[in-house]
């Protein structure tokens, strides 16, 4: 699995965009970029995941560059709810799933 | 409502005295998953299951047991915990293919 670095932590104002970097320049070409979220102690939520294009759904846009080598994942409208570490994973077609020290997001009011 | 449940969410026991935390998935997944996450050490592997009666080790797999005897089950036993056990474990599963893992809420366990 590929090594993710992440910045570890970075502030958003409440219904601003949000935008996550993520640095993957050891991916593989079979090997998605999948987002998670953990908020407090719950469970990690899975977000959303790309391979080479730029993906959206209901919670989230990732932008994938065209290297392949860094992403970026996008909250539209960030509310408070939506503080949270950010995890950006690398994963293959196993069922290895390594996560790195992810992004702790704060939204403000 | 599809689900991965873990139980007992909250547990503490003493040294030495075996013990087993339950998984299951109501999802028909192939792979499932354990982990523990502890302050400063963020989340990792423990094992890992393809499918019945196929089973891995992942990163920290010492004092683990794990077995997947049914496709939705996948219960973590420890035979002999120690303090060094006390953590926050997750359950995960996921279909093959490019899909997400779903967690379960996690069992906080205390070795005293």
């Amino acid at each position: 699995d590929a090594k993710t670095t992440q910045p570890p932590s970075m502030d958003c104002a409440e219904g601003r965009a949000a935008n996550l970097p993520c640095n993957h320049s050891t991916i593989s070409g079979n090997e998605y970029v999948y987002w998670y979220r953990q908020i407090h102690s719950q469970g990690p939520q899975y977000i959303i995941h790309g391979l080479k294009n730029n993906e959206t759904n209901e919670m989230a846009s990732l932008i994938i560059t065209e290297d392949r080598k860094s992403s970026t994942l996008i909250l539209p409208h960030a509310t408070l709810r939506d503080t949270a570490v950010y995890y950006c994973i690398g994963q293959g077609a196993g069922n290895k799933l390594t996560f790195g020290g992810g992004t702790r997001v704060l939204v403000k009011p | 409502e599809a689900q991965v449940t873990q139980n007992p969410r909250y547990l503490i026991t003493v040294t030495g005295k075996k013990l087993t935390v339950t998984c299951s998935q109501n999802m028909n997944h192939e792979y499932m998953s354990w982990y523990r996450q502890d302050p400063g050490l963020g989340l990792r592997q423990i094992y890992y299951s393809m499918n019945v009666e196929v089973t891995d080790k992942g990163d920290v797999p010492e004092g683990y047991k794990v077995s997947r005897k049914e496709k939705r089950n996948f219960p973590l036993i420890l035979e002999s915990p120690s303090p060094n056990q006390t953590s926050l474990y997750f359950c995960a599963s996921r279909s093959t293919g490019p899909y997400g893992y779903t967690f379960g809420s996690g069992t906080r366990l205390t070795v005293v």
